[in-house]
C-alpha cells in the first residue's frame, strides 16, 4: 500500500493568497483526521471525518478554514485568505474505524509558509 | 474530558542506556492508549498500542510501554538506546468510544536525543 499521500509536500504563499492542502487516504480506510503542528501549539486536531462526513471540525480556527472530503479516496484542506501565522506543518491521517483501537496512519505533511 | 501529560520535552541519553519516557493519561473512561515516533521531516508513525488485555504492550524497534491503571502512567521504554531512536515521541489517548469519538488526543511530544 503507498500508505497516506499528501499533496504538496511544501507550499510557500504570499499573504492573502488561497491555499489548497490534497490528501489521499489509505484504500479502505473510513475516517480521515487533518492535524496542524506548531512549535507553540504543538499537534492540533484540525477535523476528523468518518464515512466522509465531518464529525468534529471544533479545532478549525476560523471561518478561513475549510475541509471536504468529496469522497473515499480524497480530501482538501482550503485557507484562504491565507495569513503568516497559518505557516505549520499540515497532517493528514486515516485509519479504520471500528478496528479496535483504531490506529490512524499519518502522511508526510504539507509544509506551508506564508509569507 | 481526556487528556495527555507528557513529562519532559527533552531527554538525552548515551547510547547502550535505557530509555524512558513518561505519559500520564486521564480518562473518564477506560483508555486506548498509543505511542507515535515522529523522526525529523516525516510524519508521525505508530509504535504501539493499548487497547484491552496484557498492560504491558511490545511495540517496534525494541520499544514497550506497560498501562498501569493505577497510576494513570503509559511509560515508554526500551532497554538499550541506539542512535536511530533520536526522534520525538508522542503519547496519545483515544477520545472515546463511538463513531464520533475516534480522534486521537496528544500530548506535547518529548524529543530524546541519543548520545554517542
Amino acid at each position: 500500500d503507498a500508505g497516506v499521500i499528501q499533496s504538496p509536500r511544501h507550499e510557500v504563499t504570499e499573504m492573502g493568497q488561497e491555499v489548497t492542502l490534497r490528501c489521499k487516504p489509505i484504500s479502505g480506510h473510513n475516517s480521515l483526521f487533518w492535524y496542524r503542528q506548531t512549535m507553540m501549539r504543538g499537534l492540533e486536531l484540525l477535523i476528523y471525518f468518518n464515512n466522509n462526513v465531518p464529525i468534529d471540525d471544533s479545532g478549525m480556527p476560523e471561518d478561513r478554514f475549510s475541509a471536504k472530503m468529496p469522497n473515499a479516496s480524497f480530501s482538501t484542506l482550503k485557507i484562504q485568505p491565507s495569513e503568516p501565522r497559518d505557516s505549520a506543518v499540515y497532517f493528514c491521517a486515516s485509519g479504520l474505524q471500528g478496528e479496535l483501537g483504531d490506529t490512524q496512519y499519518f502522511g508526510p505533511g504539507t509544509r506551508l509558509t506564508v509569507l | 474530558a481526556q487528556s495527555v501529560t507528557q513529562l519532559g520535552s527533552h531527554v538525552s541519553v548515551s547510547e547502550g542506556a535505557l530509555v524512558l519516557l513518561r505519559c500520564n493519561y486521564s480518562s473518564s473512561v477506560p483508555p486506548y492508549l498509543f505511542w507515535y515516533v515522529q523522526y525529523p521531516n516525516q510524519g508521525l508513525q505508530l509504535l504501539l498500542k493499548y487497547t484491552t488485555g496484557a498492560t504491558l504492550v511490545k511495540g517496534i524497534n525494541g520499544f514497550e510501554a506497560e498501562f498501569k491503571k493505577s497510576e494513570t502512567s503509559f511509560h515508554l521504554t526500551k532497554p538499550s538506546a541506539h542512535m536511530s531512536d533520536a526522534a520525538e515521541y508522542f503519547c496519545a489517548v483515544r477520545k472515546g468510544y463511538g463513531g464520533s469519538q475516534g480522534n486521537l488526543i496528544f500530548g506535547k511530544g518529548t524529543k530524546l536525543s541519543v548520545k554517542p
